[in-house]
């Protein structure tokens, strides 16, 4: 089952402009890991955030996290079309606890 | 961070017949992969979970008998469809990590299997 629901679902900004994504999710959490993929692709991390942590920076990536509400959001700063992917969240993990379950995804599209 | 391969990259079969893809860990030993099946514009749903050395853990829902997974070494798992059907057609991510529950996961490219 999916623990995480990403919002929004799609969204579509011009280079320059900032991003923001959503993700929601439903259980208690160790952490949240963002992922990025490219059209076709794998999987790429991006950055995980600890439960006892509330915001983390990487280059032009900021993460937050409130566990009081069960959410986290994505910041791409200053996007580019090279940022165009889906962007998926992590919150969750199978019966066995061990594989990443994740949320549906965020569509985004940066045109020049 | 590690490198997982996954090969091959796309492949085209047939009604019937079975493909074989293959996920290795490059540059680390993996005791445990993932294997994930992804519809387009869709999220990435868990499989099963590959075990080395012993037998695969399904998630609810997926046929054993239909996607075999064997684990033979710690840098290489299998994922075979067998007696593939045109709704077999996904794309198939294979996942693994160099460390516990909660470490960042590391991803194959992905295979996108068309079954004609």
């Amino acid at each position: 089952s999916q623990q995480g629901e990403e919002d929004p679902q799609a969204l579509s900004i011009q280079e320059g402009e900032n991003a923001t994504m959503n993700c929601s999710y439903k259980t208690s959490i160790n952490n949240l890991q963002w992922y990025r993929q490219n059209s076709g692709r794998g999987l790429v991390h991006l950055i995980l955030i600890r439960s006892n942590e509330r915001e983390k920076h990487s280059g032009r990536l900021r993460v937050t996290l409130d566990t009081s509400k069960k959410s986290s959001s994505l910041l791409i700063t200053a996007s580019r079309a090279a940022d165009t992917a889906s962007y998926f969240c992590a919150t969750g993990f199978n019966q066995a606890g061990t594989a990443l379950i994740f949320g549906k995804g965020t569509t985004l599209s940066v045109s020049s | 961070g590690a490198v997982v391969s996954q090969h091959p990259s796309w492949v085209i079969c047939k009604s019937g017949t079975s493909v074989k893809i293959e996920c290795r860990s490059l540059d680390f030993q993996a005791t445990t992969m993932f294997w994930y099946r992804q519809f387009p514009k869709q999220s990435l749903m868990l499989m099963a979970t590959s075990n080395e050395g012993s037998k695969a853990t399904y998630e609810q829902g997926v046929e054993k008998d239909k996607f075999l997974i064997n684990h033979a070494s710690l840098t290489l798992s299998t994922l075979t469809v067998t007696s593939a059907h045109p709704e077999d057609s996904s794309f198939y991510i294979c996942s693994a990590r160099d460390g516990g529950p909660g470490t960042e996961a590391f991803f194959g490219q992905g295979t996108r299997l068309t079954v004609v």
